[in-house]
């Protein structure tokens, strides 16, 4: 089974700073690499799929990049409503897949 | 508006049975894969099991932790996806959570409110 490490696990920052979320895997995935995003007591929402492709209705300060082992999430300037819990997920071997552990986005 | 309503959660003792159900609205439930994700209370997210289209031969693949022990099928003329769990265990108890599953994207773009079960005597 694949395994996929995030980091850090808590990232504290302040409204209009930059994030930087990263995440690993134990083998190569290509490119079949998903982000989302989980506020308290809600379902998640699908940010990047592909790695680098944001889904519809998503802000463009939200981006990804990477392939292979080593991926990143990066919102270039923090929104109030940002804060939140976000997870990596790979299903290199569809439809099995594995999500990371999450990192928690926390204000400062 | 494209939605996910998940129904059937509940408290059920060890080794019992119980089925979710989720409903789906605006979108033409028939062309969509879905899957069933899970969320242990306080954890991260597991995914589940999953089911194709009927397009694709509507079959199902599981996590190896409910292999065996759950089900999932679909009524396409209901928009329905159910989730059958047999023989539940503590480690069951979680938040389950339906979802469209997108082949072209491998990703779920949609998902439901969630749906808690509680395994306990």
């Amino acid at each position: 089974e694949i395994v996929l490490t995030q980091s850090p696990a808590t990232l504290s920052l302040s409204p209009g700073e930059r994030a930087t979320l990263s995440c690993r895997a134990s083998q190569s995935v290509s490119s079949y690499l998903a982000w989302y995003q989980q506020k308290p007591g809600q379902a998640p929402r699908l940010l990047i799929y592909d790695a680098s492709n944001r889904a519809t209705g998503i802000p463009a300060r939200f981006s990804g990049s990477g392939s292979g082992t080593d991926f990143t999430l990066t919102i270039s300037s923090l929104e109030p409503e940002d804060f939140a819990v976000y997870y990596c997920q790979q299903r290199s071997n569809w439809p099995r897949g594995t999500f990371g552990q999450g990192t928690k986005v926390e204000i400062k | 508006e494209v939605q996910l309503v998940e129904s059937g959660g509940g408290l059920v003792q060890p080794g019992r049975s119980l089925r979710l159900s989720c409903t789906a609205s605006g979108f033409t439930f028939g062309d969509y894969a879905m899957s069933w994700v899970r969320q242990a209370p306080g954890k991260g997210l597991e995914w589940v099991g999953f089911i194709r289209s009927k397009a694709y031969g509507g079959t199902t693949e599981y996590a190896a932790s409910v292999k065996g022990r759950f089900t999932i099928s679909r009524d396409d003329s209901e928009s329905i996806a159910y989730l059958q769990m047999n023989s539940l265990k503590t480690e069951d108890t979680a938040v389950y959570y339906c979802s469209r599953d997108l082949d072209t994207a491998r990703a779920f773009d949609i998902w439901g409110q969630g749906t808690m079960v509680t395994v306990s005597s």
